[in-house]
């Protein structure tokens, strides 16, 4: 049973194109995570939610817009993707506190054309 | 603000080799202190943890050890195989926006 599943796992899209990530958790925490990992592996978080309340928003383009209909669900939504979008983006989830581990999707590969 | 710096890599080692990868911090408060492990072609999964100083994270053969003193929380396996290759990341959270930060990543490559 998959903790934290992520779809669709490659994603090769054209320029301009609209594209959603959908992410799952079945660990009942109450924190959630987007990530994107660049080619050089620099991780670097993009949002967080907890109990469907946007928690951190980091300085991403409002191109990109989460959205959590309930605890154990964030979807990460792209408008008008760009090349510059090419990267993994992470998924992830944790029950809030200084010493508690963070659990990862496997990923999604997105590649912009 | 709080950071992680953790040495550049890749490193390259022979099978059963000694292995460190530095870590150091910087913080307000006690953080807690993770070292997270992504093998090609997956997610980042936990390693090894420490909450307060003195304490060692210890898993699969790595260990770390959580030193206030020197705000450093190196990366140690005594005899590294080749299923070790993959990429080490130290993160701490120190609580504020319960944001990890995350060090850059350290590429490890073991040759048999």
């Amino acid at each position: 049973d998959t903790a934290v599943s992520q779809t669709p796992k490659y994603l090769v899209t054209q320029m301009g194109n609209d594209k959603s990530i959908k992410c799952e958790q079945n660990l009942g925490h109450d924190t959630m995570y987007w990530y994107k990992q660049d080619s050089k592996k620099f991780l670097k978080i993009m949002f967080s939610y907890n109990n469907k309340e946007l928690i951190i928003n980091e300085t991403v383009p409002n191109r990109f817009s989460p959205k959590s209909p309930d605890k154990a669900h964030l979807n990460l939504h792209i408008n008008s993707l760009e090349l510059g979008d090419s990267a993994v983006y992470f998924c992830a989830s944790s029950q809030a506190g200084l010493a508690n581990t963070i659990y990862f999707g496997e990923g999604s590969w997105l590649t912009v054309v | 603000g709080n950071s992680v710096t953790q040495m550049e890599g890749p490193v390259t080692l022979s099978e059963e080799a000694f292995l460190t990868i530095n870590c150091t911090y910087t913080a307000t408060g006690y953080p807690s202190l993770f070292w997270y492990v992504q093998y090609p072609g997956e997610g980042l999964q936990l390693l090894l943890k420490a909450t307060k100083a003195d304490d060692k994270g210890s898993n699969k053969g790595f260990e770390a050890t959580y030193r206030k003193e020197t705000t450093s929380f190196h990366l140690e396996k005594g005899s590294v195989q080749v299923s070790d290759s993959a990429v080490y990341f130290c993160a701490l959270n120190a609580g504020n926006n319960r944001k990890l930060i995350w060090g850059l990543g350290t590429s490890l490559a073991v040759n048999p």
